[in-house]
């Protein structure tokens, strides 16, 4: 089975803090992702990544940034955080091969205060 | 550009079938998803189309691709009270190399004792 994991399920940060969210895959997929989760706007894409030290702009990068150092690690890191920043973030991983379907982590609820 | 519509909201009674209905644009898509979500948590793959079938079904779902129309649709059949939850269509965007899904806003299906 498929497992990708979320380095904490809630969150509570301060404004202006730098806040680091990790995410771990253990099926070797090359694309990984990061969305965030908002009532009404459904799931937008953040930022993803096709191989290791590649990234890619989504839908609404601004205020965020990417690491990808190893395949199976993939880190969302909001430099300052603000609070239109809270948000629920999901992250997903998917294979080059096949039907590329995303398989996603239990999802971050970070409050920014 | 690419865009997956979905109504919002559908209540039906316990043991009654569910019908959730989707519409996309981009024609050269391959694959077409629906992902369940529950609350809190992150999205499951429920089934996957590829385009050039009609029908696929699995034990209570059955999903119907009319590919003129670009319609999609999941049924789910004896609906029960677990099964409250919010459905998301999804289609590969096959623009460039991104394998991006894009996403319908959700279609939140109440179950009624």
């Amino acid at each position: 089975d498929v497992k990708v994991t979320q380095s904490s399920r809630y969150l509570v940060k301060r404004t202006g803090e730098k806040v680091f969210l990790e995410c771990v895959q253990d099926m070797d997929h090359e694309n990984m992702f990061w969305y965030r989760q908002d009532p009404g706007l459904g799931l937008r894409l953040i930022y993803f990544s096709y191989d290791v030290k590649m990234k890619e702009k989504g839908d609404i990068p601004e205020g965020y940034s990417v690491s990808r150092e190893k395949k199976e690690r993939f880190s969302l890191i909001l430099e300052s955080a603000s609070t239109n920043q809270t948000s629920m973030y999901l992250c997903a991983s998917s294979p080059d091969l096949g039907p590329e379907t995303q398989y996603f982590g239990p999802g971050t609820r970070l409050l920014v205060l | 550009g690419e865009d997956v519509e979905q109504s919002l909201f559908l209540s039906v009674r316990e043991g009654d079938s569910s019908v959730i209905n989707c519409t996309y644009t981009d024609s050269s898509s391959t694959y077409l998803y629906w992902y369940k979500q529950e609350p809190g948590a992150g999205l499951q793959l429920l089934t996957y189309i590829f385009s050039n079938m009609d029908m696929k079904q699995d034990q209570r779902l059955t999903v119907l691709l009319n590919k003129k129309d670009k319609h999609l649709s999941l049924r789910i059949a004896d609906t029960q009270t677990g099964d409250s939850a919010i459905y998301f269509c999804a289609e590969n965007a096959n623009a460039g190399n991104n394998r991006k899904l894009i996403w319908g806003l959700g279609t939140s299906l109440a179950v009624n004792p």
